[in-house]
């Protein structure tokens, strides 16, 4: 079946624009992540979504980021006036009870700020 | 602060040689997975420990859960060229559909 997948693949924006990245998580997953990935580093947590629960938020850099998931499935990460710091590819997954609990990855979304 | 540590951060190895990577926990986990990340691309679920003490193989790679569940190692014997990329070793604290906490990661290079 499909996997996670995520648009565009590729994002160059001027500093100070917004941004909008989208995850299509796996049909029936429950949980989704969004994950920020610098070159070469580990993965930073963003936000995460389980269900009809409130989001757990507290890897958000600051306020310019925010997320919002949409009935129940895709969901949307917002970057406002980014910042060359903001520069990374961010990573999208998705888990299930019934998956096991493993995380499945989308391919991810290279931002670049200029 | 960090809640998974992973050490360590770097190894190159000589094809043929053994790897081994280590994370530990700041607090119990409900259980322990480890992912892959080849250069470029995306990281990829490898295997799940749940149980205290728990040991896994899969050919080459064998996986440890701690007794405590505080700690976990993957080895892997006799390296191969193919087994580069990253490790990275992620835990849940509490319910397994709770935030998952990744370590760092350990860059494995293989030199033929």
């Amino acid at each position: 079946g499909a996997g996670v997948s995520q648009s565009p693949s590729n994002k160059v924006t001027e500093k100070g624009k917004d941004v909008e990245l989208r995850c299509d998580p796996i049909s029936g997953h429950t949980a989704l992540y969004w994950y920020r990935q610098s070159l070469g580093q580990g993965l930073e947590f963003l936000i995460y979504f389980q269900g009809n629960s409130a989001p757990d938020k507290s890897g958000l850099p600051s306020d310019r980021f925010s997320a919002e998931r949409t009935g129940g499935s895709v969901s949307t990460l917002t970057i406002q006036r980014t910042q060359q710091e903001d520069s990374a590819v961010y990573l999208c997954a998705s888990s299930s009870e019934a998956g096991g609990y493993e995380q499945y990855f989308g391919p991810g979304t290279r931002l670049t700020v200029t | 602060g960090q809640q998974v540590m992973q050490i360590p951060q770097y190894q190159h190895v000589q094809e043929g040689e053994d790897f081994t990577t280590y994370c530990n926990s700041s607090t119990t986990l409900s259980n322990i997975q480890w992912y892959k990340q080849r250069p470029g691309g995306h990281p990829v679920f490898l295997i799940q420990l749940v149980k205290s003490g728990e040991v896994k193989k899969q050919k080459r790679l064998t996986f440890q859960f701690g007794e405590a569940k505080k700690n976990s190692s993957l080895h892997i014997t006799a390296t191969q060229t193919t087994d580069v990329g990253t490790y990275f070793c992620a835990g849940h604290r509490g319910s397994t559909l709770g935030r998952l906490y990744f370590g760092r990661g350990t860059q494995l290079t293989v030199w033929p």
